[in-house]
């Protein structure tokens, strides 16, 4: 079955600071990855996912994530965070095996400071 | 284009009391979704229309219904509200089960 952990409900880091936001999946099989970006009172947006080419995989606003089987991570990172960063991100994982259905991680609450 | 849009965008309700939230998609899409989202819980998958004429259950399908009205949409009943059933509920939609899930606004139901 397949699972995802979601490290941290909430970071904080300063504008202009790196932002790491941290998932790591459980899956029988070869996963397929995704960040979902949640905009206060808005629905989700997907920022990048990984289906087995790059491991290594840019989205929208800057953001990337590395695929690394041997650690089961996906952490999302952008190297200069900006104040309209801020938002809720979402980590999901579908497999094969759960007739590729996604299941989130509970989520991490990016704050960013002036 | 409007993408997913969800009616209405808020309703409270008393325990006991019936509901149905609406849900479309003007992308043409097969495969429709409904989760609900919960503080602390991440979205969790009510139940799915992998294509017109196709519902299945999610993590999370008791006390809800679904129909897949045509291939636009998908709706989500509530024959007896609980408190329990408090929360914001997202449509998806997506063009199969392995491609991106485009998300709708969100509908924040409260159950008095």
């Amino acid at each position: 079955a397949q699972s995802v952990t979601q490290l941290g409900s909430h970071v904080s880091v300063s504008e202009g600071a790196l932002v790491l936001l941290r998932c790591n999946y459980s899956s029988s099989v070869p996963p397929y990855l995704f960040w979902y970006v949640q905009y206060p009172n808005q629905g989700l947006q997907l920022l990048l996912k990984y289906t087995s080419a790059a491991t290594l995989v840019k989205g929208i606003n800057g953001f990337e994530a590395e695929f690394k089987k041997s650690e089961t991570s996906f952490h999302l990172t952008k190297p200069s965070a900006h104040m309209s960063d801020a938002a809720e991100y979402f980590c999901a994982v579908s497999e094969w095996g759960s007739n590729y259905k996604l299941t989130f991680g509970k989520g991490t609450l990016l704050t960013v400071n002036p | 284009n409007a993408g997913v849009t969800q009616t209405p965008k808020f309703q409270v309700l008393k325990t006991g009391q019936s509901m149905t939230l609406q849900c479309a998609q003007d992308m043409n899409h097969n495969s429709m979704y409904w989760y609900r989202q919960d503080p602390g819980m991440g979205l969790r998958l009510i139940y799915y229309s992998a294509s017109e004429g196709t519902t299945d259950k999610g993590e999370v399908p008791n006390g809800y219904n679904v129909s897949r009205l045509n291939k636009r949409e998908f709706s989500l009943r509530l024959e007896s509200a609980a408190p329990s059933q408090t929360s914001v509920y997202f449509c998806a939609s997506s063009d199969g089960l392995l491609d991106t899930q485009y998300f709708g606004p969100g509908t924040r139901l409260t159950v008095l």
